[in-house]
């Protein structure tokens, strides 16, 4: 089975703070994806790579940045964390023949 | 930027009932409509996809109804169960191999006994 793996379950940052959310995939999968979830909202695409070093902006790019270094890790990074950036964060990834597949989140809280 | 609409929000069903979550698509170029299920404190997981290429897609209790000339795809869960309970979302890609997916707000579905 693919495993996707966030680091941390729950944190909770304070504002302004530097925060890096990382995600790795067990399956060499070219694809990896961010996503932010809030109810009423969905699932909403930061960021994404197709491949080491590369990166795309999804639809919410604005306060975010990413990182990837190697294939299996991608890492999410909340330059100055704010209070409307408290959220759901889902890392999934994937191919061009396969589904994506999701990590269990990493809910940010920012005070 | 692309948009895929998900209706209703949220869905009261009986045992034993069916479930039906609508969606619409604005690209004649998507080609590739998956629907993924969530469970309370876990990743979305795919449940169902289909193409363009069939009007419906079934697995078990799960049907993928899908209308190109209307720019619509829906799910139906058969005698749906309370272990259904979930959120629902459909997604739509961007065309002939994207693997960017574009999700719809999702429908938080509610099975009771």
């Amino acid at each position: 089975d693919v495993k996707v793996t966030q680091s941390s379950r729950y944190l909770v940052k304070r504002t302004g703070e530097k925060v890096f959310l990382e995600c790795v995939q067990d399956m060499d999968h070219e694809n990896m994806f961010w996503y932010r979830q809030d109810p009423g909202l969905g699932l909403r695409l930061i960021y994404f790579s197709y491949d080491v070093k590369m990166k795309e902006k999804g639809d919410i790019p604005e306060g975010y940045s990413v990182s990837r270094e190697k294939k299996e890790r991608f890492s999410l990074i909340l330059e100055s964390a704010s209070t409307n950036q408290t959220s759901m964060y889902l890392c999934a990834s994937g191919t061009a023949n396969s589904p994506l597949h999701f990590g269990n989140g990493t809910r940010l809280t920012v005070t | 930027q692309q948009q895929v609409k998900q209706s209703p929000q949220s869905l009261i069903v009986q045992k034993g009932g069916i479930s039906i979550i609508n969606c619409a698509y604005e690209n004649t170029a998507f080609d590739y409509f998956p629907w993924y299920q969530q469970f309370p404190g876990k990743g979305p997981a795919l449940l169902i996809a289909i193409r363009p290429d069939v009007s419906e897609k079934k697995e078990g209790r799960f049907t993928i109804s899908f209308n190109k000339s209307a720019k619509q795809f829906s799910l139906h869960i058969m005698d749906s169960q309370p272990g259904d309970s979930a959120t629902y979302f459909c997604a739509s890609n961007s065309g002939a191999g994207s693997y960017q997916l574009t999700f719809g707000k999702g429908t938080k579905l509610s099975v009771i006994p």
